[in-house]
């Protein structure tokens, strides 16, 4: 079935960039995305990708697709003690396009 | 503000009560989505909705029941029957069409003793 998979844990120094890796599975969704969520809140959107595209920038923010081996990344440059929080890799399923499917989070620390 | 409000941010049962979770949105979009979320988990799909009076359980939906009366409103009830229900639960809405962002409420959190 349709799985996204991230790593649990990213510790970075602050003023450094910070790399969150995720896979998926699904070769038929038509975008991915990237949620923030900070302590006892909801999710919020930071940017999402169309999947016939390599690579998109917004500010702080890049994301690389890798069609081919089903791989997404999102970098996070000069990163900032308020960018702790954890981070969800998601996918449109390919069989209900509305419906998203989400990994289990990479909780993100920056140290001072 | 266009958004999503769900009410209370904290909830508090006894076993064996039946608990209602309201979420609201005036986006005007007509998906609407409820997750559970449990530490290390990720979020889990209970039930989502893509027209008025019309829903579909997800991957989790026994011992939940939902309503979808009005285009705004998505309340979900937590019964007696859903053996854990103590955990985070998330609602979402999309407008239905590419690329189909969600756009999350900020979450009510069930304790159930």
């Amino acid at each position: 079935g349709e799985d996204v998979e991230q790593s649990l844990f990213l510790s970075v120094r602050e003023g450094d960039s910070s790399v969150i890796n995720c896979t998926y599975t699904d070769s038929s969704s038509t975008y991915l995305y990237w949620y923030k969520q900070e302590p006892g809140a909801g999710l919020q959107l930071l940017t999402y990708i169309f999947s016939n595209m390599d690579m998109k920038q917004d500010q702080r923010l890049t994301v690389l697709l890798n069609k081919k081996d089903k791989h997404l990344s999102l970098r996070i440059a000069d990163t900032q003690t308020g960018d702790s929080a954890i981070y969800f890799c998601a996918e449109s399923s390919g069989g209900s396009q509305g419906n998203l499917i989400f990994g289990k989070g990479t909780k993100l620390s920056v140290k001072p | 503000d266009g958004g999503i409000t769900q009410s209370p941010k904290y909830l508090f049962r006894k076993e064996g009560q039946n608990v209602t979770l309201s979420c609201e949105q005036n986006l005007n979009h007509d998906a609407m989505y409820w997750y559970r979320q449990d530490p290390g988990q990720g979020l889990r799909l209970i039930y989502y909705s893509q027209i008025v009076n019309d829903f579909q359980k997800g991957d989790i939906a026994e011992g939940y029941s939902v309503s979808r009366e009005k285009k705004e409103s998505f309340p979900l009830t937590v019964t007696s029957a859903q053996k854990n229900p103590t955990a985070f639960y998330l609602c979402a809405s999309t407008v239905g069409t590419g690329p189909y962002e969600q756009y999350f409420g900020p979450g009510t959190r069930l304790t159930v003793t």
